[in-house]
């Protein structure tokens, strides 16, 4: 079955500590792979994603992600974080040239000033 | 561009009453969706449709109903609303190719009573 497997659920890190939040995902064919944000009361934005090209992708606010085929991950990374950082953090993978999306159940990020 | 606009934002119902939540987009996106979003399950597909005239189920459908007429609405209806709705749904919209991220509304945020 088609699946997506964040680690994490709920983590809490003080400000400019290091962050990886894991993604795994069980999905035949080429994906695609994106990680949203949700702020507090807020919608889903898009954080990053990766297509093709080189594994290692960039975001904003400082967030990357890298793409290991091998191990069917994409953890997302942020050297130090702050703490407008706290937020909500999904995984989602699309199947390449399908509008199937399938989303991991988020991760809750705390980060404490 | 307005992008993806959900109404209302907020919504309480008392069990059996029936209500429809409105998305409308004006990206001329061929993919549009319902998601729900509860504590600890991320974010569950209801309904989609990949064009005017199509739609078809997601991973928890019953209860809900949509339609599309136009390339821009896709509302979700609500015939008999129950306590287990208490949710707060998403409305996202996207080409239909999947290489590209979906746009996500600001949502809407039900409570049944």
């Amino acid at each position: 079955a088609q699946s997506v497997s964040q680690h994490n659920h709920h983590v809490i890190l003080s400000e400019a500590a290091s962050l990886e939040l894991g993604c795994n995902y069980s999905y035949g064919g080429t994906v695609n792979l994106f990680w949203y944000v949700q702020y507090p009361g807020q919608h889903l934005q898009l954080l990053l994603k990766y297509f093709s090209g080189d594994p290692l992708v960039k975001g904003i606010k400082g967030f990357e992600a890298e793409f290991i085929k091998s191990k069917f991950s994409f953890n997302l990374r942020k050297p130090s974080v702050q703490w407008s950082d706290t937020a909500e953090y999904f995984c989602a993978v699309s199947r390449r040239g399908t509008y199937k999306y399938i989303f991991g159940i988020g991760t809750r990020l705390k980060v404490l000033a | 561009n307005a992008g993806v606009t959900q109404t209302p934002k907020f919504q309480v119902l008392k069990t059996g009453q029936s209500m429809t939540l409105q998305c409308a987009q004006d990206m001329n996106h061929e993919y549009m969706s319902w998601y729900r979003q509860d504590p600890g399950m991320g974010l569950r597909l209801i309904h989609y449709s990949v064009g005017a005239g199509i739609t078809d189920q997601g991973e928890v459908p019953n209860g809900y109903n949509v339609s599309r007429s136009t390339t821009e609405d896709f509302p979700l209806r609500l015939l008999s609303a129950a306590p287990s709705q208490t949710s707060v749904y998403f409305c996202a919209s996207g080409p239909l190719t999947g290489d590209s991220p979906l746009h996500f509304g600001n949502g809407t945020r039900l409570t049944v009573t």
